[in-house]
């Protein structure tokens, strides 16, 4: 498997569900990030969670990180339409100057 | 709220011509960055750069490609002679620090190579 892999591909659920989103790395990182992409858009920054910690919170968002499982997990809470987007994680490589982009997990919220 | 911002927003260049695609980091921030994203496909590195230096490369960033930084405020992605493969959203980024704080990324750069 590659350095940054989402699951489930692509997820459709209801307004007001829960979606929840998971990512899986294979090294050791600095950190890791969430983005969402709306569709031929850029790349919005959604958290950032340190290796050193290992839940954060921003609104309806919450990302947990097991470093030891090496896996992050984005749960967006009460989903709306707008939140109809590719979501992505990228992890800052312990000893790098770069992130390395997962393969996105498309989501889609029905109204 | 400070952003990174690409331009232009869309380039359509002939085979073998060179395009240079423009970004303006977020004002205090250090480290800098470009990323391409082939249509349908992952986001991948090109190329960190961090006082006035490349950091990292990717197999991707080949001689091809250069990166400056001519001024205070622009950083800059030069492809010399661009082939249809070449087509892609191309990707700018800057943060503050190296390991610690978010990358912030703008809107892109739709370049097609025709």
């Amino acid at each position: 498997s590659q350095q940054g892999e989402e699951d489930p591909q692509a997820l459709s659920i209801q307004e007001g569900e829960n979606a929840t989103m998971n990512c899986s790395y294979k090294t050791s990182i600095n950190n890791l990030q969430w983005y969402r992409q709306n569709s031929g858009r850029g790349l919005v920054h959604l958290i950032l969670i340190r290796s050193n910690e290992r839940e954060k919170h921003s609104g309806r968002l919450r990302v947990t990180l097991d470093t030891s499982k090496k896996s992050s997990s984005l749960l967006i809470t009460a989903s709306r339409a707008a939140d109809t987007a590719s979501y992505f994680c990228a992890t800052e490589l312990s000893g790098t100057y770069k992130y390395i982009f997962g393969t996105g997990t498309r989501l889609k919220v029905l109204a | 709220e400070p952003e990174v911002t690409q331009t232009p927003s869309h380039q359509v260049t002939q085979m073998g011509q060179e395009v240079i695609l423009r970004c303006v980091p977020i004002s205090n921030h250090l480290y800098f960055y470009w990323y391409r994203q082939i249509l349908g496909q992952k986001v991948e590195f090109l190329v960190s750069f961090y006082n006035n230096e490349i950091s990292e490369k990717s197999e991707i960033f080949d001689d091809q490609f250069s990166v400056e930084r001519p001024d205070g405020s622009n950083f800059t992605l030069k492809i010399r002679s661009t082939k249809l493969e070449d087509s892609a959203m191309y990707f700018c980024a800057s943060s503050f620090t190296q390991g610690r704080t978010e990358a912030f990324f703008g809107q892109g750069t739709r370049l097609t190579v025709v």
